[in-house]
């Protein structure tokens, strides 16, 4: 199995709204990413997971809470989200052991709407 | 800041055309990596060459790597009207990937 799934695919939400985006792999992957992507703009990284450990945040705002509750799955957490953190969001994931050669896998993303 | 930096920004050309897309970045890397999206979805990785190869082939895709100038390009050759979507430069350093700003490429039937 060598893909990378995001749920949900779309979500609109307020700006009071309290929600969560899910990634999972079964690769046996053990680093793993978010990314933001803005219309006709490159992927951005948010956050790295590395074995199961927050190894890098990009300084993103604390609206954005990401979560590793195991080697295989990746949350994001969103609250009190801007209009402007609409976007794609792009989860990947890699072998940290193959450092530096690492080809990242990304799901499909989930377009993110806030209103 | 943008590590890598495409260019053309778009490339309209006819099937069966060869199409070169460049890049260039900054600082020291790694790895240098090519990424295609089609239509706003997720990337897919296409080829990686390492800062001590110069060239590498992957069925029609060609990249090669100048450390001196700190440059790639990505040439796909016979190209196909599936090939439509943008293409991305990514740098390696540690384990971060920072994107360049990506190459709009349109092949026309």
């Amino acid at each position: 199995d060598t893909e990378v799934t995001q749920t949900p695919k779309h979500l609109v939400m307020g700006m009071t709204n309290k929600k969560s985006l899910k990634c999972e792999q079964h690769m046996g992957h053990r680093a793993m990413y978010w990314y933001k992507q803005k219309a006709k703009k490159p992927p951005e990284l948010m956050f790295v997971y590395s074995y199961e450990k927050l190894s890098i945040n990009e300084s993103v705002p604390s609206r954005f809470s990401p979560e590793c509750p195991n080697s295989s799955l990746l949350n994001l957490h969103l609250h009190a989200l801007q209009p402007e953190d609409s976007a794609l969001y792009l989860c990947a994931s890699s072998q940290p052991d193959s450092y530096p050669y690492n080809e990242q896998f990304f799901g499909p993303g989930t377009r993110l709407t806030v209103l | 800041s943008q590590q890598g930096e495409e260019d053309p920004q778009a490339l309209s050309i006819q099937e069966g055309e060869n199409a070169t897309m460049n890049c260039s970045y900054k600082t020291s890397i790694n790895n240098l990596q090519w990424y295609r999206q089609n239509s706003g979805r997720g990337l897919v990785h296409l080829i990686l060459i390492r800062s001590n190869e110069r060239e590498k082939h992957s069925g029609r895709l060609r990249v090669t790597l100048d450390t001196s100038k700190k440059s790639s390009s990505l040439l796909i050759t016979a190209s196909r009207a599936a090939d439509t979507a943008s293409y991305f430069c990514a740098t390696v350093k540690g384990s971060k990937l920072t994107f360049g700003k990506g190459i709009t490429l349109s092949v026309r039937p």
